[in-house]
């Protein structure tokens, strides 16, 4: 069984649509969570830094942690085609220990 | 802010030479940086971390001797690939850590060895 678990797609939706993204985990000493948005051939965005459980809002992003589920969520309200990107999920223990990525999933925003 | 660059962004070497690739914090000072290897359509496999002014921390499986790693400033650390192969191609690429434990991606360097 993989550290973290995200589903890789792809995910097709209609512009305007929430999308829901998604990561379990197994390691319960993970407390800092981290939303990545990769385009093709470019390294990765900092999208959203969460630490331990909760919710957090960006713009049309929100961030969901839940450490009791071992589970973490991304929102994207009225998507875009310009959100079409691999979204990748990326946890750690604390400090700058490593980072755990997750697979990543492909989204398409389509017009 | 947070923005990191790397050089160059494509190479091209033949195999039994060595390229140099630069990474660079551009607005903040990274006292640990880390580099990173992708293979197409997965996910990034963390190769080395580096800490300013010390000798950086290999993962796993990482050859040391050939991935040399050197971060001599708090802005800018570099990844040279000695003897590349074929096998060495790759899309490279760094990040820098923020004042919270957050890491910055740069842009990354797709490296084709012929």
């Amino acid at each position: 069984q993989k550290e973290v678990e995200q589903d890789p797609g792809p995910l097709s939706v209609p512009e305007g649509a929430i999308v829901s993204l998604n990561c379990t985990y197994s390691n319960s000493a993970f407390q800092y969570f981290m939303w990545y948005r990769q385009y093709s051939r470019k390294g990765p965005e900092l999208l959203m830094y969460t630490y331990s459980s909760g919710n957090k809002e960006d713009g049309r992003f929100t961030a969901q942690v839940d450490k009791s589920s071992k589970y973490i969520s991304l929102f994207i309200r009225d998507s875009q085609p310009s959100d079409s990107a691999t979204y990748l999920c990326a946890m750690s223990t604390g400090g700058y220990n490593k980072l755990i990525f997750g697979a990543g999933t492909r989204l398409a925003v389509h017009p | 802010g947070a923005v990191v660059s790397q050089h160059p962004s494509w190479v091209i070497c033949k195999s039994g030479t060595s390229v140099k690739i630069e990474c660079r914090s551009l607005d903040f000072q990274a006292t640990t940086m880390f580099w990173y290897r992708q293979f197409p359509k997965q996910s990034l496999m963390l190769m080395a971390t580096s800490n300013e002014g010390s000798k950086a921390t290999y993962e796993q499986g990482v050859e040391k001797d050939k991935f040399l790693i050197n971060h001599a400033s708090l802005t800018l650390s570099t990844l040279t690939v000695t003897s590349a192969h074929p096998e060495d191609s790759s899309f490279y690429i760094c990040s820098a850590g923020g004042q919270d434990y957050e890491q910055y991606f740069g842009p990354g360097t797709r490296l084709t060895v012929t």
